[in-house]
């Protein structure tokens, strides 16, 4: 196992626009998790899945976006009319479920975005 | 809610040196506790974590970390630190069986 991957690394956009950005897990766990990190903060809780559940959304997630987890693997998280205020470092983490298996989350590369 | 402050911003050490990262958490029970580091422009990896049981745990790369539950820390500490290690270092707790919140960070410089 490869670990988690985001794709893309990278996305350059225009105020306005929508962009999507995909998240695949570990093959194995079934918990995925969205954060946002700002620069020189730490990551900020954004959402999370168990399998195709969206269990909790944080408040930071505003109208504007979107995530989904169709078939329990793979995750997207969607903005729309994108602000610039949205540029950021968009995390995606797995999981095991239940107790402290929750709580060991596992990283992948991240997908940063600029809004210009 | 839990909460976690990391109180220095950054940190400049000589290779060779020892290192010491303090974190001090806020929640009303045990925590589950974890530092990752963040090299520029990557995502985070897992150094240590606590669950429960001997305070002082053994990480990655030389990492070590130990739990105070009086003084509600869990300071990471390194004996001999690498330029490899130049980075920034993140305190996680974890509770409610999903969010981890975590510090604003702590950037580390290595000097030859």
């Amino acid at each position: 196992d490869t670990g988690v991957s985001q794709d893309p690394r990278h996305k350059i956009t225009k105020r306005g626009q929508n962009v999507t950005f995909r998240c695949d897990p570990i093959s194995e766990h079934n918990r995925l998790y969205w954060y946002r990190q700002t620069l020189g903060q730490g990551p900020e809780f954004l959402t999370y899945f168990q399998n195709e559940a969206q269990l909790e959304k944080s408040r930071l997630l505003s109208d504007r976006f979107s995530a989904e987890r169709p078939k329990g693997s793979f995750s997207t998280l969607e903005i729309q009319r994108t602000e610039q205020g949205d540029s950021a470092m968009y995390l995606c983490a797995s999981s095991l479920a239940g107790g402290a298996a929750a709580n060991e989350q596992f990283f992948g590369p991240g997908t940063r975005l600029t809004v210009l | 809610a839990q909460s976690v402050t990391q109180p220095d911003i950054h940190i400049t050490v000589s290779e060779g040196a020892s290192l010491e990262l303090r974190c001090n958490y806020s929640y009303g029970a045990t925590p589950y506790l974890f530092w990752y580091v963040q090299s520029p422009g990557q995502g985070l990896q897992l150094l240590l974590k606590y669950f429960s049981g001997d305070t002082l745990v053994q990480g990655i790369k030389g990492f070590e970390a130990e739990f105070k539950r009086s003084q509600s820390s869990f300071n990471l500490r390194k004996p001999s630190v690498h330029w490899s290690d130049a980075a920034e270092y993140f305190c996680a707790v974890g509770a409610n069986d999903y969010k981890l919140s975590f510090g604003a960070g702590t950037t580390v410089t290595v000097r030859a």
